[in-house]
């Protein structure tokens, strides 16, 4: 099993700033299948990138993800008040089971 | 637009099993080169890959739970199910249905992530 640890477990920024989330995998993810989601709460996860580094449909341009292998990123510039949330990143590759990390909570300082 | 809305009962008994279906509107199960997922968020804590179902019909456990779970697709067309056996109250959470991976057949490989969620529906196992 594949397993993410994402840090940190929490950031605490203002809007208009900078995001940096990171998630690391304990072996090589294949294909670079890693995905994030964001998960506002009472409410579903929404995909924000999949294969390590493509927007999904949808989010805006301000949301990135880089990297490749076991140290993956994700980055979010100019934060908005909408993007205070919780991030998870996930595995889905061929090496099952599909994987989450435990989480990283963007907060509002 | 594609949807997933999941459905079922909200309480369940200790000891008994656990049914949720998951009725898909905009996409067709069967046609297309999707896996269809269950995951389920436990109080307080993370996502957890329950499985999924392919439209062949073939299934993907987690290992934690494979020993009582079934992802199946039906009832109907266009809905797959979730069976959970010998429910405690561990398993007392929100369950979600979703679309996705994509498996692409020429590259062997799985893509795209999770794209569409359902809202999720909450069982409590109580007696």
């Amino acid at each position: 099993e594949i397993v993410l640890t994402q840090s940190p477990g929490t950031l605490s920024l203002s809007p208009g700033e900078r995001a940096t989330l990171s998630c690391r995998a304990s072996q090589s993810v294949s294909n670079n299948n890693l995905a994030w989601y964001q998960q506002k709460p009472g409410q579903a996860p929404r995909l924000i990138v999949h294969g390590a580094s493509s927007r999904a449909t949808g989010i805006p341009d301000r949301f990135s993800g880089s990297g490749s292998g076991t140290d993956f990123t994700l980055t979010i510039d100019r934060l908005e008040p909408e993007d205070f949330a919780m991030y998870y990143c996930q595995q889905y590759g061929t090496l099952l089971p599909v994987t989450f990390g435990g989480g990283t909570k963007v907060e509002i300082k | 637009q594609v949807q997933l809305q999941e459905s079922g009962p909200g309480l369940v008994k200790p000891s008994q099993t656990l049914s949720l279906t998951c009725t898909v509107s905009g996409d067709s199960i069967s046609s297309g080169g999707y896996y269809w997922t269950w995951i389920r968020q436990l109080p307080g804590k993370g996502l957890e890959w329950i499985g999924y179902v392919y439209n062949s019909g073939a299934t993907y456990y987690n290992p934690s739970l494979t020993s009582r779970v079934i992802v199946s697709l039906g009832p109907s067309d266009n809905q797959f199910s979730l069976q959970l056996s010998s429910v405690t109250a561990a398993d007392t959470g929100v369950y979600y249905c979703a679309r996705g991976p994509y498996y692409d057949f020429w590259s062997d490989s799985r893509l795209y992530g999770m794209d569409v969620w359902g809202q999720g529906t909450t069982v409590t196992v109580s007696s």
